[in-house]
């Protein structure tokens, strides 16, 4: 099974500021990769597909990058409704297995 | 409106069974893969099922192969997850989503599960 691993595990931030989370795979998953974020309470939703497309409906300010085995979730410009976890997941093959996790909240 | 609606959740005893139902609408159902995740109390998210537009590939996670069943029916626009000798361990949230994906070697694409329910939750104790 390819596992994920995410870095940092929380990061506490001020409106405004660039938040970048990096999500490692344990083997190649060439662009396969998912982000989602999540809200306390609430069910997970796309941010980001295939490594680096933007899902229809998302900020501008959310990017992703990255192939192969590293990628990154990138928030430019931190607003109020950014603070959740946020999940990366792999979809190179089964079973799918997601990161463990970033919470990003209130510095 | 695109929406999935879960259904099924409850409090089970340890060895029993419980069926999850997932009621899809506003879109076309039978042309989309979907899924199955949970989300144990305070843990992240764990993928636990797959099943292709027709039903015909399945795929799960190791720790429920054999006691979980996937299914769907299109003509009612339905997902199920079948939960058979059921452990504390499987206590979650479990949410449906719909996978965007193509499963075929020569056109294989995965653009992410971008539809969600609002979860049901499973709690296995005695």
């Amino acid at each position: 099974d390819i596992q994920m691993t995410q870095s940092p595990s929380s990061v506490s931030a001020s409106v405004g500021d660039r938040v970048t989370i990096t999500c490692r795979a344990s083997q190649g998953i060439s662009s396969w990769l998912a982000w989602y974020q999540q809200k306390p309470g609430k069910a997970p939703k796309l941010l980001i597909y295939a490594a680096s497309s933007l899902q229809s409906g998302v900020p501008s300010r959310f990017s992703g990058s990255g192939s192969g085995t590293d990628f990154t979730l990138t928030i430019s410009s931190l607003q109020p409704e950014d603070f959740a976890t946020y999940y990366c997941q792999q979809a190179n093959s089964f079973p799918r297995t997601f990161g463990p996790g970033t919470k990003v909240d209130i510095k | 409106e695109v929406q999935l609606v879960e259904s099924g959740g409850g409090l089970v005893q340890p060895g029993g069974s419980l069926r999850l139902s997932c009621a899809a609408s506003g879109f076309t159902f039978s042309s989309y893969w979907m899924s199955w995740v949970r989300q144990a109390p305070g843990k992240g998210l764990e993928w636990v099922a797959n099943i292709k537009q027709d039903g015909s590939e399945k795929y799960y996670v190791d720790s429920v192969k054999g006691r979980f069943t996937i299914s769907r029916d299109n003509a009612k626009n339905s997902l199920y997850l079948q939960m058979n000798s059921l452990r504390a361990e499987d206590t979650a949230v479990y949410y449906c989503a719909r996978a965007r994906m193509n499963s075929s070697p020569n056109d294989y694409y995965y653009y992410g599960m971008d539809v969600w329910g609002q979860g049901t939750t499973v709690t296995v104790s005695s």
